[in-house]
Parts: structure tokens; C-alpha cells; sequence
């Protein structure tokens, strides 16, 4: 079964500043796609990001962006230019061929002033 | 993007009686939807992928009886939470693909809290 790990369950980031969270996960698949969905305190899951598995580029959307390091399995999330409304749970999230979506714990993203 | 809601956004009801939840993609057609179930700080808990016109396939552990899943059209599937109990109280949230294929986004619904006294 596919695993998703997020190992940091809180992280904290001074408002402008740069901050990277971390996701590992488990696959035997080749085909597959990994996405950071975004969950304020309204609770809408909101898609950030998404990484094609066979693509080799490094997927970018304005001040997000995914270090995707295939061979290790892991694909984490920096966000630059922090802003407070930047603060929420990111949720990294693997979807296979199969189709269903699988999630890792989360990491509480704080954004000071 | 894509629009899907979800109704009601929170739900009150008492034990033993049963809550129907709706999941609608108001913009685009779904062949698939998927149910999850969030507890508070937890992550999101795929309980069932509901397909339009056939039954839906549950996650092991869960009850098929207890949680009723409808995919009547491509635009609508509904959750019954039947005969409702308070550890049944929980985060709620349905999520439909546009199109087919892994490539695909899900779109969230809101999401209803249900509280069962």
C-alpha cells in the first residue's frame, strides 16, 4: 500500500521569509502524481501544487514550488515571500493509477508578523 | 477552477437517526467522487470512491450498511450516515474528478460537520 509520510507536524515561518515542508512516500507504481493541497481554518481543501511523476521539472506556481527527488521518494513543498494568509495545514497528497488519493498527517504551517 | 458543494455545511442530529449529505459538481460532470472522513487535526480518511451508475467501493473498515453511498447521476452523489451515533460525529468532505484518469484533479467540497447528540 502507498504510504505518504509528513514528518514535520508543525513548522513556523517569519512573514516574507522562505519555508520548505517535507514529504516522503511509499509507491511500487511508476505512474503516478503528487499534489500539496492547502486546508485553512474554513477547512476548503485548496490545491497548491502538483507534480506529474514522469516529469522531471520541478513544478512552480508563483511563490510555490516542489523539490521532487523521484529516486528518493520524496517531494516537498517551498513556499517563498511568505504571507499570513499563507498559514493553514498542507496536506501532501500521492494519487496512482487506481485513482484513489492518499494523504499524509499534515503540517500546521504558522506565519508570524 | 472547478466548483463543487457540498450541503449541509453542518449538520445537528440525534442518536439514532439517519443524515443525508449531498455532493455536487456544479460545473462539470463526474464520473467519480470520493467520500474521506476528517477527525480534528487529523488527516483525511478515504472511506469510499462512489462511481456514477454503479456501487460505490469502500475502504476496508468501513461500514457499508452504516455510511449509504448514491452516485445517481454525474453531477450528485449523497452520503447517509444511517442511524447516526456520536462517534459518528465528525468532519465530512466529498471530493469529485473531472474527467478520468490519474491525471486528474479532485475538487473539494467544503465540507459538513456532523454533530450527533
Amino acid at each position: 500500500a502507498q504510504t505518504v509520510t509528513q514528518s514535520q507536524p508543525e513548522m513556523s515561518v517569519q512573514e516574507a521569509e522562505t519555508v520548505t515542508l517535507s514529504c516522503t512516500y511509499d509507491t511500487s507504481e511508476s505512474d503516478y502524481y503528487l499534489f500539496w493541497y492547502k486546508q485553512p481554518p474554513s477547512r476548503q481543501m485548496i490545491l497548491v501544487i502538483r507534480q506529474e511523476a514522469y516529469k522531471q521539472q520541478n513544478a512552480t506556481e508563483n511563490r510555490f514550488s516542489v523539490n521532487f527527488q523521484k529516486a528518493a521518494k520524496s517531494f516537498s513543498l517551498k513556499i517563498s515571500d511568505s504571507q499570513l494568509g499563507d498559514a493553514a495545514m498542507y496536506f501532501c497528497a500521492y494519487r496512482s493509477a487506481g485513482n484513489d488519493m492518499r494523504f499524509g498527517a499534515g503540517t500546521r504551517l504558522t506565519v508570524k508578523p | 477552477g472547478a466548483v463543487v458543494s457540498q450541503h449541509p455545511s453542518w449538520v445537528i442530529c440525534k442518536s439514532g437517526t439517519s443524515v443525508k449529505i449531498e455532493c455536487r459538481s456544479l460545473d462539470f460532470q463526474a464520473t467519480t467522487m470520493f467520500w474521506y472522513r476528517q477527525f480534528p487535526k487529523q488527516s483525511l480518511m478515504l472511506m469510499a470512491t462512489s462511481n456514477e451508475g454503479s456501487k460505490a467501493t469502500y475502504e476496508q473498515g468501513v461500514e457499508k450498511d452504516k455510511f449509504l453511498i448514491n452516485h445517481a447521476s454525474l453531477t450528485l452523489s449523497t452520503l447517509t450516515v444511517t442511524s447516526a451515533h456520536p462517534e459518528d460525529s465528525s468532519f465530512y468532505i466529498c471530493s469529485a474528478d473531472m474527467g478520468a484518469g490519474v491525471q486528474n484533479i479532485q475538487y473539494f467540497g467544503a465540507g459538513t460537520r456532523l454533530s450527533v447528540l
